[in-house]
């Protein structure tokens, strides 16, 4: 069955530190992934779009990596802030139908 | 751009009751999907429409149904509220199937 994974456990991190967020796929052939960033009680926000045939993409001070090998889709914030704080989502688009299944998120804490 | 606005903010039910949820999404945004969320839990899809017409659907009852207008508004309907119906419920648009999703903040509904 399809499955996306994301770390269940809080990543805990300091201050101007890279954190890093892991999507694990199994039994997709996803067209695109998206990352997007939900603060409590609100909806998702957009962050990042990341193709099958691209494997990096860069916005400020986020990446995103994408290994359709691996199945892995790796996503980074460098010099990390307080108010990076908040859950982050992966989702996987098919190809055929073009619409957006999400796994269940990373809560990222940056500590001052 | 206006964005996407949900109404109302929160509602609560009582089971075998019927709902109506209501979305307006950003002009000029032909796809709309409307997404179940728990609490702890990634967005689950329930239904998309795009140009008024529904073109994929989620593992939802056919108790959950919806409509999408010319002007780019949508609604939800639940019929025969079940308490396991509560949840945040988020409307989404997008302008076409490659761009990220503009996410309204929600409907909160608690079903009693």
């Amino acid at each position: 069955s399809q499955k996306i994974e994301q770390n269940s456990e809080a990543l805990n991190i300091q201050e101007g530190k890279t954190a890093t967020l892991t999507c694990n796929y199994t039994n997709y052939s996803p067209a695109y992934l998206q990352w997007y960033r939900q603060d409590p009680g609100r909806g998702p926000v957009f962050l990042l779009l990341i193709r099958e045939n691209e494997k990096e993409k860069r916005k400020e001070r986020l990446k995103v990596t994408f290994d359709t090998t691996l199945k892995q889709s790796l996503f980074h914030i460098t010099a990390s802030q307080p108010a990076d704080s908040a859950t982050y989502l992966c989702a996987l688009v098919d190809g055929g139908s073009y619409i957006p299944t999400f796994g269940r998120g990373t809560s990222l804490i940056v500590h001052p | 751009e206006t964005g996407v606005t949900q109404s109302p903010t929160h509602l609560i039910k009582t089971r075998g009751q019927q709902v109506t949820l209501r979305c307006s999404s950003q002009s000029g945004h032909n796809t709309v999907s409307w997404y179940q969320q728990a609490l702890g839990q990634g967005p689950q899809f329930i239904f998309q429409y795009y140009r008024e017409e529904e073109n994929g659907r989620g593992n939802f009852p056919p108790r959950f149904s919806g409509l999408q207008f010319p002007n780019y508004s949508s609604e939800l309907n639940v019929n025969a509220l079940e308490l396991d119906d509560s949840a945040l419920y988020l409307c989404a648009s997008s302008p076409s199937e490659d761009y990220g999703y503009t996410f309204g903040s929600g409907t909160r509904l608690t079903v009693v």
